[in-house]
Formats: structure tokens, sequence, C-alpha cells
């Protein structure tokens, strides 16, 4: 099973609110990722966990906040977004960071 | 930032074999290669990965010259549903942590 679920599908949010972003994976997995992709472009990296803790911020805006639960959960925390922040985010496991890393089918963000 | 190179888009018929060549001089010793598909609106999908020589598996090859400054991902008798943004990933180790970072991608067009 390679199975990484991502929630909601769909989310539409105001500039003022709070939201979050859920992904769960029961493979194992100790590396966890959180990329953005805008139409016709490719994901770009946000965050990577490594063994729960945070090891890689890619000098994301503060209004994104990740959160690693436990080692099968990843939330990223949304406050004060803009539109130009609306895109697909991708969430992504892999068994140790070094190697091949699963993605889930993302969260349609739209801020208006 | 990627540290890989592929054409940007690439043309084929159905039930021909298709290419897809990466570059990527700087691979560092411990990096391995890994190849996503990724259709509009969803998540990349894992086809191959390989350190060095051949790897091969259901849907795919993967060559690796002995210098492995480049790969090239063998799709073999691709059909219409086989349309879709390819990407060739070769990690980037940080003091803090492995990143993997997307490139641009090759979109393949497949035509009847």
């Amino acid at each position: 099973d390679t199975e990484v679920t991502q929630t909601p599908k769909h989310l539409v949010m105001g500039m003022t609110n709070k939201k979050s972003l859920k992904c769960e994976q029961h493979m194992g997995h100790r590396a966890m990722y959180w990329y953005k992709q805008k139409a016709k472009k490719p994901p770009e990296l946000m965050f990577v966990y490594s063994y729960e803790k945070l090891s890689i911020n890619e000098s994301v805006p503060s209004r994104f906040s990740p959160e690693c639960p436990n080692s099968s959960l990843l939330n990223l925390h949304l406050h004060a977004l803009q539109p130009e922040d609306s895109a697909l985010y991708l969430c992504a496991s892999g068994p140790n960071g070094y190697t091949e890393a699963f993605f889930g089918q993302g969260t349609r963000l739209t801020v208006v | 930032l990627a540290k890989t190179t592929q054409p940007i888009s690439m043309d084929s018929y159905e039930g021909q074999e298709v290419n897809i060549t990466c570059s990527h001089n700087n691979i560092a010793t411990n990096d391995y290669i890994t190849w996503y598909q990724q259709f509009p609106s969803q998540g990349p999908r894992f086809i191959i990965q390989g350190y060095k020589t051949k790897v091969t598996n259901e849907v795919a090859s993967l060559f690796i010259p002995a210098d492995r400054k480049s790969s090239t991902l063998s799709l073999p008798r691709v059909s219409l549903s086989d349309t879709a943004v390819y990407y060739c990933l070769v990690g980037d180790l940080k003091n803090s942590g492995y990143a993997l970072n997307f490139g641009k991608g090759t979109s393949l067009l497949v035509t009847p």
C-alpha cells in the first residue's frame, strides 16, 4: 500500500480565515513533505520533516505553518493567505528521505 | 534548486517506444535518480528509481551510465494514456536535510 491521503480535496478560504490541510500515511515512512504547485509549473518544495522533526524550510512565508503531530500525520496550518497562494498543495512521504517519495492527490486551495 | 535538465516536450505516436533523457551532471555519490509521472491536477506518481546500470519494472526501464551524469527513462509501446509530464529527480543534500526538488519536467504528448 503506497497511499498518502490528503484532506480536504478542495478548500476555499478568505484572506482572514485560518484553516488546516491534513496528510496521513500508514507506510511507516520517516520523511514527509509539503509541496506547492501552480498551474503548468512543477511542484515546489516547501517543507521536509524527517523523523517528525522539521529538517528543511524552503524560505516559506510564516503564514504557512507545518506541524507533524506523529509519524503518520502531517498538517499545514494556513493563516492570512493571499490570493496568489491559491494552488494545489501536495503532501508526500518517503521511507527515509533519500529515496523515492509517494504523493497524495493534493488539496486544491483557493484564496478569495 | 533542481539539479536536473530535461527536454521541455516530446511527441510520440501510440505503440512507439519513448526515451526521455535527463542530465544531472552534479549528482552526488549518495544520490538516487527517481522518475515521476504527473497528470493535470493530480499528485505525481512514482514510476521508477535507480542508482546505477539498468532497472526495469512493469511500466518502464531506467538506464544509468557508469558516470551517472545522465539517465534515460524508457517507456515501451506508449498509449494515449501516457500523455503526461515526466519528472526526473535527484536529491539535494543540504545542511539540515535532504531535499527532493522538481525540475521543469518533460511534457509527453502521445497521439494516435
